[in-house]
């Protein structure tokens, strides 16, 4: 998976539990991307990074935050989980910003 | 939020055929249309990048037509072989960002 590597690969949590998601990339792109995948959807963009420290919103960010402290590691927090967010989330990155993703094997959210 | 939509939502072809799926999308503001093949248990792989109207982009049996001005691609794939089953997923980017917008992709399966 082009050196990227999510954690963890499954979790289970419960509502109102903050829970935080780890993609760690090895090839020193510039983007990430936080993507989540549900039944009867696309492929929903909901946070991506251009740069260390450099973040913005994308089409389903409401109670999610993200961090991006250093090149590889890009952070995903459900402040306080809900139902709701029970999903299969993606991260992906990109070399530049008009170039193809390249996906992690996702990770696998139950929030009960 | 734009829609991006895929036709049809699933197809069965036997082995040996050739098959196109659809993806349309909004025509004004385009940057880029991508095509990737998502795998059951894997994760998206991209095949195709595209950016001008009138491209067309081939990878082995599998190619790619882009129409901007009427908002479309096709994905052509010639003789059809069980290892092409998979999901095709296009997803439209407006700005140049990054920032796709995914359709919800056409399952084919391929059938020995």
């Amino acid at each position: 998976d082009a050196g990227i590597t999510q954690s963890p690969r499954h979790k289970v949590t419960e509502t109102g539990t903050p829970v935080t998601l780890r993609c760690h990339q090895t090839e020193n792109h510039r983007y990430m991307y936080w993507y989540r995948q549900d039944p009867g959807h696309g492929l929903r963009l909901i946070h991506y990074s251009y740069g260390v420290k450099d973040t913005d919103k994308g089409e389903v960010s409401d109670g999610y935050s993200v961090s991006r402290s250093k090149t590889e590691d890009f952070l995903l927090t459900l402040e306080s989980a809900t139902s709701s967010q029970t999903s299969v989330y993606f991260c992906a990155i990109s070399e530049q910003s008009n170039e193809k993703l390249f996906f992690g094997s996702g990770t696998q959210l139950s929030v009960l | 939020i734009l829609n991006v939509e895929q036709s049809p939502q699933s197809l069965h072809v036997q082995e040996g055929d050739s098959t196109n799926f659809t993806c349309s999308f909004p025509s004004s503001n385009f940057y880029a249309l991508h095509w990737y093949r998502w795998e059951t248990a894997k994760s998206p792989e991209a095949l195709f990048v595209m950016t001008l109207n009138g491209d067309e982009k081939k990878k082995g049996r599998i190619s790619a037509t882009l129409n901007t001005k009427e908002g479309y691609s096709y994905l052509y794939i010639k003789g059809s072989q069980p290892e092409d089953s998979a999901t095709y997923l296009c997803a439209h980017d407006q700005t140049g960002a990054n920032n796709l917008f995914f359709g919800t992709g056409t399952r084919l399966t391929v059938i020995p």
